[in-house]
């Protein structure tokens, strides 16, 4: 199994500004997800981050919004830039081992 | 975009009835997870099925997938006031490390 834990768990944030979150498992994994889960939906994978390579980004997602990083099998940011109030959410990571596991998420409100 | 369509997107019931939800998807798989998510909380890992499995059971949980309808139930027996929570199907694509969420069933079990 894998442990996972997010910082911060809630942000309020002004618009233009830039929040990263950071990730964190317990064992190695080769793989780890972001998701986005609006409010009362479903969750929207954004991207894919592989440590020693660049994200791999879902339709949709761009680099220059959603930076990622993923310096090592433990650890990985998303960072949400320049931010508008449509980008109020809740941001999941996720780390793959057979089954694939969630944080706790990151509950952003933008202003 | 969603791999999966779940039906139905909300269902009440009472305690101690069963809740059955189904999860439609579209291409082919190598696994299909479920979750529950209770409002407000993380995602909750129930049961990974693989695609050469036909049915699997946890405690009162039965899924079932039939590969050649591309599709999964969810059955819940013997529902109690605490199975009130968002209930998601997921599935990884053949080929693909990632994981794609279903719309989500909104149970409500009332006491």
């Amino acid at each position: 199994s894998a442990v996972i834990s997010q910082k911060p768990s809630r942000d309020i944030c002004q618009r233009g500004t830039s929040l990263t979150i950071q990730c964190q498992v317990d064992s190695q994994v080769t793989m780890m997800f972001w998701y986005r889960q609006q409010p009362g939906q479903s969750l929207t994978l954004i991207a894919t981050a592989n440590q020693g390579s660049e994200a791999t980004y879902e339709s949709g997602f761009v680099i220059d919004k959603f930076p990622i990083s993923r310096p090592n099998l433990t650890f990985s940011t998303l960072t949400v830039s320049n931010m508008s109030p449509e980008d109020s959410s809740i941001y999941l990571c996720s780390a793959r081992k057979e089954t694939q596991y969630f944080g706790p998420g990151t509950r952003l409100l933008v202003l | 975009s969603q791999q999966g369509e779940e039906d139905p997107q909300a269902l009440s019931i009472q305690e101690g009835e069963n809740a059955t939800m189904n999860c439609s998807y579209k291409t082919s798989i190598n696994n299909l997870q479920w979750y529950r998510q209770n409002s407000g909380r993380g995602l909750v890992h129930l049961i990974l099925i693989r695609s050469n499995e036909r049915e699997k059971h946890s405690g009162r949980l039965r899924v079932t997938l039939d590969t050649s309808k591309k599709s999964s139930s969810l059955l819940i027996t013997a529902s109690r006031a605490a199975d009130t929570a968002s209930y998601f199907c997921a599935t990884d694509a053949k080929g693909y490390q990632k994981v794609t969420f279903g719309t989500g069933t909104k149970l409500q079990v009332i006491p």
